[in-house]
């Protein structure tokens, strides 16, 4: 079952802040987070595992609810090369399972 | 840094033929992946693959698909008789180990099904 992004979308100016989340119905191991640029194949970002835990990647974070078995992207001071498909991956208890996809929010950063 | 390679990159066939996918996995990673990715859609899971046989597989990955890695390098994943609906970005992807590992993505190939 695929996590569930949202917004599905968002449009920021150059300096401002956004939040994209990623929730499952299912017990997460881990979240994986992707950025794709248009015509590219994904790029990874960071992994958040279980234990709550924080992460950072320049002006990128984001955090792990393993509770509410959530996560949140923060984009913070957006720059216009941030803007792609942002893809939430989850993965499962057992490990080396895949990874399923949620449906992906598109950010558009403009000048 | 080491990539995963795919080729070709983009693939045009008809309806009704067979067509080969093949990705070059970074050396030292042991998990290999097929996605596909529709126009403008999610990137959806095919098949996973470790210790040379499939460990997963999605409802998409039915008796038309099969993959294997015959010479210990190439990854491939075939098509038996493509559909038009099979038109999609493909993308390999590769894992290292199993904890705390990024998967890393080919470029991808592009197949078009006219």
């Amino acid at each position: 079952q695929q996590p569930v992004q949202s917004p599905q979308a968002v449009i920021l100016r150059e300096g401002e802040d956004a939040v994209i989340n990623c929730s499952s119905s299912k017990a997460l191991y881990s979240v994986h987070w992707y950025r794709q640029k248009h015509g590219e194949a994904p790029v990874f970002l960071m992994i958040l595992l279980k234990g709550g835990e924080q992460k950072g990647h320049d002006k990128i974070s984001a955090s792990f609810n393993e509770k509410k078995q959530q996560s949140s992207l923060y984009l913070t001071a957006s720059q216009l090369s941030y803007s792609g498909t942002y893809f939430c991956g989850t993965e499962g208890e057992a490990a080396g399972n895949k990874l399923t996809f949620g449906g992906g929010t598109r950010v558009l950063v403009k000048p | 840094e080491p990539e995963v390679t795919q080729t070709p990159s983009h693939q045009v066939t008809q309806m009704g033929q067979e067509v080969i996918l093949r990705c070059v996995p970074i050396s030292n990673h042991l998990y290999f992946y097929w996605y596909r990715q529709i126009l403008g859609q999610k990137v959806e899971f095919l098949v996973s693959f470790y210790n040379n046989e499939i460990s997963e597989k999605s409802e998409i990955f039915d008796d038309q698909f099969s993959v294997e890695r015959p010479d210990g390098s190439n990854f491939t994943l075939k098509i038996r008789s493509t559909k038009l609906e099979d038109s999609a970005m493909y993308f390999c992807a590769t894992l290292r180990g199993a904890y705390n590992s990024p998967l890393h993505f080919g470029n991808g190939t592009r197949l078009t099904v006219t």
